[in-house]
């Protein structure tokens, strides 16, 4: 069966530092790999997501970046946090291609409180 | 452009009592609809899904939806509801094209009061 593990659960880091997100997906290949942000009240924005390794689509310009080095991993990073990158981030994965059956299967999230 | 919208950000119903969360949607192509629920600190999972066919969705622990396209809604219901389906739900909408991009409601916290 698939699985989707992300870390850290919980960050807590100051203004300025630098910030790494891991998701790393297993029991499938070639997913469609994606980066949400959820702020109370808000729902969900989709900030990065990828059809493939090293295919990067940005959704809101900011202040995060996102890579894919291997097929079943995707990074959310940041070289200077700001205050508004606080938030609860979650990463999913699709099924690619003809697999796709439009469910979106979440990690458990990584609570980013920066100081 | 797709968007959702979920009415009321807060809905409250008695242990037992119907549940209804109600999701209108746009969409300039045929879309596909969702419904998630997220616990405290976690992840979002799929209750049901509508992507073609049947207009009534069932999905899990005993909720449905209703797609109905002349109203552009997809209402979720729960005849009866339980101290346990106190959570956060969420309306979405994506299309068919490459990357599936989902589109999210913001969300309608429900309580259940015993």
């Amino acid at each position: 069966s698939q699985t989707i593990h992300q870390w850290p659960a919980t960050l807590v880091q100051p203004v300025g530092s630098p910030l790494s997100l891991e998701c790393t997906v297993e029991g499938t290949s070639n997913p469609n790999l994606y980066w949400y942000r959820q702020a109370a009240g808000r729902g969900l924005q989709l900030l990065f997501y990828s059809v493939g390794i090293g295919q990067i689509s940005s959704e809101v310009p900011q202040n995060l970046s996102a890579s894919r080095p291997q097929d079943r991993q995707f990074i959310l990073s940041s070289k200077k946090l700001l205050l508004s990158d606080s938030g609860f981030y979650l990463c999913a994965w699709s099924g690619g291609l003809r697999a796709n059956t439009g469910e979106l299967f979440f990690g458990e999230g990584s609570r980013l409180t920066v100081l | 452009a797709q968007s959702v919208t979920q009415l009321g950000s807060h809905v409250s119903v008695s242990e037992g009592a119907l549940v209804l969360l109600r999701c209108n949607y746009s969409s300039s192509v045929p879309p596909y609809l969702f419904w998630y629920v997220q616990y405290p600190n976690q992840g979002l999972q799929l209750l049901l899904k509508y992507t073609t066919g049947a207009t009534l969705v069932k999905g899990i622990n005993g909720f449905e939806a209703e797609f109905k396209k002349s109203e552009t809604s997809f209402h979720l219901t729960k005849p009866s509801a339980h101290m346990s389906d106190a959570a956060e739900y969420f309306c979405a909408v994506s299309d068919q094209t490459g990357g599936f991009k989902t589109i999210f409601g913001a969300g309608t916290r429900l309580f259940v009061k015993a």
